[in-house]
């Protein structure tokens, strides 16, 4: 079975200042992806940043980059240059690449409040 | 190009009744997936369709059922309603499976009351 975790429950940021949040994975299987997605207030989750088990670099999609170390089985997401916008719960989820199914495994999230 | 969208909205039901979500895909996408968020167990998988066959389902009891027709588009239905099954039910759809391809966008849900 896959197993998400994120330890941070909640987090302040300064706006304009970075923010890492932390993410790690469980998993058995050699061929998967990991993704990142925001939930604001509003209850959509918007999708920020893909990560496969096989790339090489770290993902990288305009002010989120995700720190891969797959050996350490984690995928901390960075976001740079934080905004008032970026207010929300962020999750981190994995998909295990097989022949059938986009199932994902989701974390129980991190929310996080930018402070002006 | 439009994204995902369900309705209702909003849904106020009570014990007993039964209810049907819909969702619309991102049009070209061909799965689409079913999760029910809730402050307690937080987000878990229902199932997902592709071309109208259930591909994958999760750990919900048969009162959770869905279909996919040929459009792509999804109903999700909850019979004999419990009060454990408020919640938010997101729908979301992916080109493909598994990659950058099967990465899901999603709706901006339905949000469940039962009484």
């Amino acid at each position: 079975a896959q197993k998400i975790t994120q330890t941070q429950p909640g987090m302040f940021v300064q706006e304009k200042e970075a923010v890492t949040l932390d993410c790690t994975y469980d998993t058995s299987d050699q061929s998967y992806g990991l993704f990142w997605y925001k939930q604001p207030s509003s209850g959509e989750m918007i999708f920020l940043i893909y990560q496969g088990s096989y790339d090489e670099q770290n993902a990288t999609e305009g002010r989120y980059s995700l720190n891969f170390q797959k050996a350490r089985k984690s995928a901390n997401l960075v976001i740079s240059a934080s905004q008032l916008g970026d207010s929300a719960m962020y999750f981190c989820a994995m998909q295990i690449i097989k022949a059938a199914g986009n199932k994902l495994t989701f974390g129980g999230g991190t929310r996080v409040l930018v402070k002006p | 190009k439009a994204g995902v969208t369900q309705t209702p909205r909003y849904l106020i039901k009570t014990r007993g009744q039964q209810v049907t979500l819909s969702c619309s895909p991102i049009s070209g996408h061909r799965s689409v997936s079913w999760y029910q968020q809730t402050p307690g167990q937080g987000l878990q998988f229902l199932f997902e369709y592709f071309s109208e066959t259930q591909r994958n389902k999760g750990n919900f009891p048969g009162r959770f059922s869905g279909r996919q027709f040929s459009n792509s588009r999804s109903e999700m239905n909850v019979s004999t309603l419990e009060l454990g099954d408020s919640a938010l039910y997101l729908c979301a759809s992916a080109i493909l499976a598994g990659g950058p391809r099967g990465t899901q966008y999603f709706g901006p849900g339905t949000r469940l009351t039962v009484l």
